[in-house]
This record gives C-alpha cells, structure tokens and sequence, in this order.
C-alpha cells in the first residue's frame, strides 16, 4: 500500500519563515505535489517535484530527496492568508493517481 | 468554462436514497478523478476516468458507488441507498493527461453530501 506523512498541525508567525514536511512509502515513484486549500474551498496545485532537489517559486520553495522518501514545503515571508491546509501528494509508480496525505493545518497569527 | 465545474454544491439527502453528483471538468482533460474528503481527513481516491473508460475503480466504496463519463467530459458520480458514512465533501478533478511531467490536477469546489 501507500503511505503518505504529514503533521496534522503547524502555528507560525507572520513574517516567519515554516517547514512543512512529507514522508511517503509508495511502490515507486513518479513524482509530488503540493497543494494549499483553503478552508471550504477547492485544492490549489502549488508545486510538483519529480528530481531531487529544490524548486522555488516566489515566496513558495519544495524540496525532494527520493532516495529518503522525504519532501517539504518552505513557505517564507509568511501572510495572514497562508492560513490553509497543505496537502501532499504522490504519483506511485505505474500509476498516475496523486495518492494525498491528510494534510497540514497551518495558522498563521499575527 | 473556465475550471472544473461541480453540482450541486450542496446536497442533503435522506438515508436509503440515491443520489447523482455532476462533474464538469476543464475543456481538453482527458482525464478526470473522483476523491472524497471527509472532515479533518486527507482526499480519499474513488474512481480514474482516461477519457470515457475507467481504469482504476479501486477506490469506491462498495457496490452502492458507480460513476459515469460520457463524451470525455461530463462525469456523474451516483451513490445509491445512501448511509450516514457516505457524508463528505465530494471532489472532482481534471487534468491534461494522467499526471505524468508536471501535469498537475485541477480541482472542482466539490459537492458536499450530508445524509441524515
């Protein structure tokens, strides 16, 4: 089976800088994403990573190390609105069905 | 239009009855899924439609879940005999081809069924 591993909850402070990390135990690999939703709202993709290695986009980086099964998600300059669920997702091999962990609650206080 | 389109977006319903969820994804996916999410869980996979076949039905349920795809585009996600453990909110997503190479998913608002 796949097995995907998120905190459940993570509190920061504006203008902080967060890790979110993810641990995955699939039967092989075809790549990650992350994606941020809002409460009530629908996912929104953020990142996907299939190299190891880092990717940055603006204030939003993902990392992946396959060889750990290991990824996270560096949000800098956090905002108010960054409040969100992060969900973590895995394409298995020979599979192209994003598996999610159960997400990262993230508040953000002032 | 413009993203995935889902309805209805709400959807209380009496146990023991049926009930049809609507999809309507990004003009030009060819490939659509089905996930479910219940409060405070992860998105649990149900059904993987490759234009008008599913390939994978793996994730539903049980045999009172069945899903549809017609003309590579409209999707209707039918749950029958409905039981309070079917509430959730119910997501639909599209993407260009299966999610090989950065080809992410796009998700609809999701229909959120309430059985009581």
């Amino acid at each position: 089976g796949q097995n995907i591993d998120q905190p459940t909850e993570m509190t920061a402070t504006e203008g902080a800088i967060v890790q979110i990390n993810c641990t995955y135990q699939t039967s092989g690999f075809n790549g990650l994403f992350w994606y941020q939703q809002h409460a009530g709202e629908a996912p929104t993709f953020l990142s996907y990573n299939v190299l190891d290695g880092l990717e940055e986009k603006g204030r939003f980086s993902s990392f992946l190390s396959r060889s750990k099964g290991y990824s996270y998600l560096l949000l800098k300059e956090l905002q108010m609105k960054d409040s969100a669920s992060y969900l973590c997702a895995v394409n298995p091999g020979g599979s192209y069905i994003p598996t999610f962990g159960r997400g990262t609650s993230l508040i953000v206080h002032p | 239009g413009a993203g995935v389109s889902q309805s209805p977006s709400n959807k209380v319903t009496e146990k023991g009855k049926d009930v049809e969820l609507r999809c309507d994804p990004i003009s030009g996916h060819t490939a659509l899924y089905w996930y479910r999410q219940s409060l405070g869980q992860g998105l649990e996979f149900l059904i993987y439609f490759q234009g008008n076949s599913a390939p994978d039905k793996s994730g539903l349920p049980s045999d009172r879940f069945s899903a549809e795809r017609t003309g590579g585009s409209v999707s209707t996600l039918t749950i029958q005999r409905t039981q309070q453990e079917d509430s959730a909110v119910y997501l639909c997503a599209s993407s260009l081809g299966p999610s090989i190479m950065n080809t992410e998913a796009f998700f609809g608002q999701g229909t959120r069924l309430t059985v009581v």
